[in-house]
């Protein structure tokens, strides 16, 4: 059965202070792994797509990054707009998307 | 370019009651979905569709109708509402990236 974890489930950061986000996945035929960010209160918003083991996607302070298993979300010098909870999620050939049950990120300035 | 619209944006049912929840995106996509957000549960697929007169059942279906009768709407409806739908509901647009409407926050009584 196809499944995502992710890790930690909270996590409080002082601006300026990296660090990382995990997505462990189990998927019969990864077809792609996303990342989306969600603000309180609105739907979630596309970060990144990542389709095999090795690649890498930055946007700004985010870098993704995939192995075979597992999916880091690396944020470098988060600033107090990055808060928000990042979601993972995989899909196979079947179109049906498996998502992880979220960080919820606090970056306090 | 209104991206994906939802409505209506609150709602409150009796138990038994029907409705259903609008959705709209003018990005051409053939691929939609819709999802449910539950606290702990993460996003959870309802039914997806591929395109005009084809639909397919996801993760969480029972309950819950749908239909595909052109590639901008994709209606979501509740034969007899239950305690157990309450939740927030959102409608994506888009494989791959996916780009989600802000949400239906639905309460059954």
């Amino acid at each position: 059965e196809d499944q995502v974890t992710q890790s930690p489930e909270a996590l409080r950061l002082q601006e300026g202070e990296s660090s990382s986000l995990n997505c462990s996945y189990t998927v019969s035929g990864l077809r792609g792994l996303f990342w989306y960010r969600q603000d309180p209160g609105k739907g979630p918003e596309f970060l990144f797509t990542l389709y095999s083991a090795g690649e890498e996607k930055e946007k700004e302070r985010l870098k993704a990054t995939l192995t075979k298993k597992e999916s880091f979300l690396h944020i470098t010098a988060p600033k107090p707009e990055d808060s928000a909870t990042y979601l993972c999620a995989v899909t196979s050939g079947t179109y049906k998307y498996i998502f992880g049950t979220g960080t919820r990120l606090k970056v306090l300035a | 370019n209104a991206g994906v619209t939802q409505t209506p944006k609150f709602q409150v049912l009796k138990t038994g009651q029907s409705m259903t929840l609008q959705c709209a995106q003018d990005m051409n996509h053939e691929y939609m979905s819709w999802y449910r957000q539950d606290p702990g549960m993460g996003l959870r697929l309802i039914h997806y569709s591929v395109g005009a007169g084809i639909t397919d059942q996801g993760e969480v279906p029972n309950g819950y109708n749908v239909s595909r009768s052109t590639t901008e709407d994709f209606p979501l409806r509740l034969l007899s509402a239950a305690p157990s739908q309450t939740s927030v509901y959102f409608c994506a647009s888009g494989d791959n990236e996916q780009f989600f409407g802000p949400g239906t926050r639905l309460t059954v009584l």
